[in-house]
């Protein structure tokens, strides 16, 4: 069955670190996607990527960055850690099917704490 | 930016009552989603609606959208404690193409057994 997995799944890192958080998916879906998951914010789009080569800037992409050189990968770095980045990550993937609406498939998510 | 309105945020009932959540936005969606999340784990696909006034069912869960594509209800019948979970509605926007879904921020429910 196809998937997306992410790793790792708990991460703790200090303060100015950079962190690379991975996403893999096997949908072969050109559309992939970075969210961050806070209470009293919901998900929040962080980074998108249409295609390989493909990266853009969601609502909150501050101080966070994707690359995209294969369909199955989109890792998202954090280039300085801040504590303001502790969070739950969920990777996703989507195709949009005509009249069928876009519909994205989701990772377990990464719970990262900034120390 | 579009914004979509999730409400109640908290509901807690008890088993075997009916409930409905709602999803409220001033922009229009192509389609609109929901998505259940439990605790620990990603949110999960439970229907997409697609045109203005659908009607769709999924067993004793029954989900619309509204004529104007604007807005959506989740109505659970006959409640379980295993309804239990975060529930989440997200809009993809007018014209196709790839971009982020636009989420609510969820409404917690919680059935008492």
């Amino acid at each position: 069955d196809a998937e997306i997995t992410q790793s790792p799944r708990h991460k703790i890192t200090e303060t100015g670190r950079q962190v690379t958080l991975a996403c893999h998916q096997t949908w072969n879906h050109n559309n992939m996607f970075w969210y961050r998951q806070d209470l009293g914010h919901g998900l929040r789009l962080i980074h998108y990527s249409y295609g390989v080569q493909d990266t853009n800037k969601g609502e909150v992409s501050d101080g966070y960055s994707v690359s995209r050189s294969n369909t199955e990968d989109l890792p998202l770095t954090l280039e300085s850690a801040a504590s303001s980045q502790t969070s739950v990550y969920f990777c996703a993937s989507s195709e949009y099917r005509d009249r069928g609406g876009t519909e994205a498939f989701f990772g377990q998510g990464t719970r990262l704490t900034v120390v | 930016t579009q914004l979509l309105e999730q409400s109640p945020q908290f509901l807690s009932i008890q088993e075997g009552e009916n409930l409905t959540v709602y999803c409220n936005s001033s922009s229009v969606f192509s389609s609109l989603q929901w998505y259940r999340q439990e605790p620990g784990e990603g949110p999960v696909l439970l229907v997409t609606v697609v045109t203005g006034g659908e009607v769709k069912k999924l067993k004793r869960l029954t989900f619309q959208f509204g004529d104007a594509r604007k807005d959506s209800s989740l109505h659970i019948t006959a409640a379980q404690p295993g309804d239990t979970g975060l529930y989440l509605c997200a809009g993809a926007p007018t014209g196709g193409g790839a971009d982020g879904l636009t989420f609510g921020k969820g409404t917690h429910l919680i059935i008492q057994p």
